[in-house]
């Protein structure tokens, strides 16, 4: 079946400096989406991605969607410790399912 | 509601107990979604509902889990005969979604934490 897998699973970085997480699916997907899950808290929809290729941004994030549409990427610039969490993408197959597949997710730590 | 509600927050239950688990989604969205989420996991897809109809239920573990909405709003997720093994986070999420496929992104409860002991 469909497996979506993230790297890296754990990311510490100083306040200030980029992080970039990488999600793979094992399969081509329909669409692909974002999330971001505070500790202790659940996950919150950050954006979705349709097109191949495509790029979206939201102030010092940039969601990328690979060309084949099978992976994708989250890129923050300059983090700050709000950007604490875990970031979990989410696929959407092409055989007309209406699940999406979570990724393991990347958990980041901003350290002050 | 401004937010999907899930009840309890926190259930604890002896092991080969029966459990229900709540959600009241978004008034007007259509789509309802069980996820189950274990420490350290991403959500793990259970069932979802389109309506009143469980559209997909491919995720259910076994037939100790049941999920059923009979009015299209709220939804029961039912767990009989409970294991450790069924210890984890629930989630239940809803979407406005006219052709069960979210455009614009699941709303999350807040989970009901299930432990079995």
């Amino acid at each position: 079946g469909q497996q979506v897998m993230q790297i890296p699973q754990y990311q510490h970085v100083q306040e200030g400096e980029d992080f970039t997480t990488y999600c793979n699916s094992s399969t081509t997907l329909s669409n692909i989406q974002w999330y971001k899950q505070r500790p202790g808290g659940h996950p919150v929809f950050l954006i979705q991605l349709v097109k191949s290729g495509e790029v979206k941004k939201q102030k010092r994030l940039t969601f990328q969607f690979g060309e084949a549409k099978k992976n994708s990427s989250l890129h923050i610039t300059a983090t700050q410790t709000t950007d604490v969490g875990t970031y979990f993408c989410a696929g959407l197959g092409t055989s007309g399912t209406y699940k999406y597949i979570f990724g393991t997710g990347t958990r980041l730590k901003v350290l002050a | 509601g401004a937010g999907v509600s899930q009840t309890p927050s926190n259930k604890v239950t002896e092991k080969g107990k029966y459990v229900e688990l709540r959600c009241d989604p978004i008034s007007g969205h259509t789509a309802l979604y069980w996820y189950r989420q274990s420490l350290g996991q991403g959500p793990e897809f259970l069932i979802y509902f389109q309506g009143t109809g469980a559209a997909d239920d491919s995720g259910l573990p076994n037939d100790r889990f049941f999920a059923v909405r009979p009015e299209g709003s709220v939804s029961t997720l039912k767990i009989q005969r409970t294991e450790r093994g069924d210890s984890a986070v629930y989630l239940c999420a809803s979407s406005f979604s006219g052709q069960g496929r979210p455009s614009d992104g699941y709303t999350f409860g807040s989970g009901t934490r299930l432990t079995v002991v």
